[in-house]
Formats: C-alpha cells, sequence, structure tokens
C-alpha cells in the first residue's frame, strides 16, 4: 500500500486479556519497527525486524510482549495478560534503508 | 548506546515568526542519521527533516531547516515563518548506521499563536 496500516487504529481491553496488534508495511520495506508511545512521553523502542535476519527484542518490556513479521511483510504485536500500566499508543514503522522512517497511525491500547 | 536530549519539552512561537527547537545526542557511532519528525494530534509521525552525519552542510526543507553541529552534537530545527498548521509535538531521532531503531528524545510541544 502507498503507507504504513495499522490496525485496530483504537481498543479497549479488560485487564488480564490477550491482545493483537497489527502493522502492514510499506511494501518492499525490508525493516519494520515497534514503538510504545505512553502519554506525555516519548518514543520507546520494543522491536526491530530486518528481511529474514533475526529480530532484535531488546526494548520488549516484558515476556508478555511478543511480536512476529510472517513473509517479511506483515506484523503483529502480542501483548498477553494485559496490564493497565501496558496502555499507551503503539506505533508501527517501516524503512527501506536509512532513508527515513514511515510510520503508521498507531492503535491506541486502553487496558481498563 | 545512544540518548537524545530535548531539553524545552513547550515551546511557542507567533505566526510568521521563526523559533528553534533543541536537541543534543550522545553516540559512539561514527557515521549516523539524525531526524526530526513531527506529530499533530492526530498521532501520524511525519518526518521533517533528514540530516547525514557526514554531510557538513545543513539540510533544509522549505522553510524548515538544521544546524548541525558534530562536534557538540547538537542539532536544532528552526522553523521559519511559523503557521498554525505548524503546531505539534516534535521529536528529534537519531539513528546508526547500522539500521538499528531510531533513538527518540521525549519531544517538544509547540504551539503557534494568531
Amino acid at each position: 500500500g502507498a503507507g504504513v496500516s495499522q490496525s485496530p487504529s483504537n481498543k479497549v481491553t479488560e485487564k488480564g486479556k490477550d491482545v493483537e496488534l497489527r502493522c502492514d508495511p510499506i511494501s518492499g520495506h525490508t525493516a519494520l519497527y515497534w514503538y510504545r508511545q505512553s502519554l506525555g512521553q516519548g518514543l520507546e523502542f520494543l522491536i526491530y525486524f530486518q528481511g529474514n535476519s533475526a529480530p532484535d527484542k531488546s526494548g520488549l518490556p516484558s515476556d508478555r510482549f511478543s511480536a512476529e513479521r510472517t513473509g517479511g511483510s506483515v506484523s503483529t504485536l502480542t501483548i498477553q495478560r494485559t496490564q493497565q500500566e501496558d496502555s499507551a499508543v503503539y506505533l508501527c514503522a517501516s524503512s527501506l534503508d536509512t532513508e527515513g522512517y514511515t510510520f503508521g497511525s498507531g492503535t491506541r491500547l486502553t487496558v481498563v | 548506546a545512544q540518548t537524545v536530549t530535548q531539553s524545552q519539552p513547550e515551546m511557542s512561537v507567533q505566526e510568521a515568526e521563526t523559533v528553534t527547537l533543541s536537541c543534543t545526542y550522545d553516540t559512539s557511532e561514527s557515521d549516523y542519521y539524525l531526524f526530526w519528525y513531527k506529530q499533530p494530534p492526530s498521532r501520524q509521525m511525519i518526518l521533517v527533516i533528514r540530516q547525514e552525519a557526514y554531510k557538513q552542510q545543513n539540510a533544509t526543507e522549505n522553510r524548515f531547516s538544521v544546524n548541525f553541529q558534530k562536534a557538540a552534537k547538537s542539532f536544532s530545527l528552526k522553523i521559519s515563518d511559523s503557521q498554525l498548521g505548524d503546531a505539534a509535538m516534535y521529536f528529534c531521532a537519531c539513528d546508526s548506521n547500522s539500521g538499528y531503531a531510531l533513538n527518540f528524545g521525549k519531544g517538544t510541544s509547540l504551539l503557534v499563536t494568531p
């Protein structure tokens, strides 16, 4: 597609439930990134995929967080047993080389 | 490790005036890239301007320009002829040549007054 597409746009979930957030990057972009943006904060790096290489998971805050990227394209970020502190905007970006990262509009997750 | 610091949580500028947003960074890389992103209330992160560290010349994009001081590790953004549509959060970011994830500052909220 023309841009990075994220779904859902907004998600409200009950504490303890699992959620899946989806990111569809720009076609041909080899790198894909997930970031978390808490209220009034900057962007916190979560995970990075580059081509067929093993992902860099160093930013994942706990083992409740996981992500996969199927066929080098669509990525899913899964949060298990959600907690209230997981409430944030989750942003996905894709890039080709270092010409600039194109971001999606994010998913606003609210855990109640 | 890389750190990016934006020391101005909020800035205000009058329409048509010029404003400068500050950013300092720390990196051990010799080759890297620096970015300014704009985030309006829509949440969409929009690339404003990009600078490659090995280039001496400051990047410019229409009303947006940077003052890149490599030795001081400073990368400020100047917005000329400010417009109401420039109101947004502005984030400075640093990227290493290895293509790893961008490291962001905490952002500066820019208010543009008529």
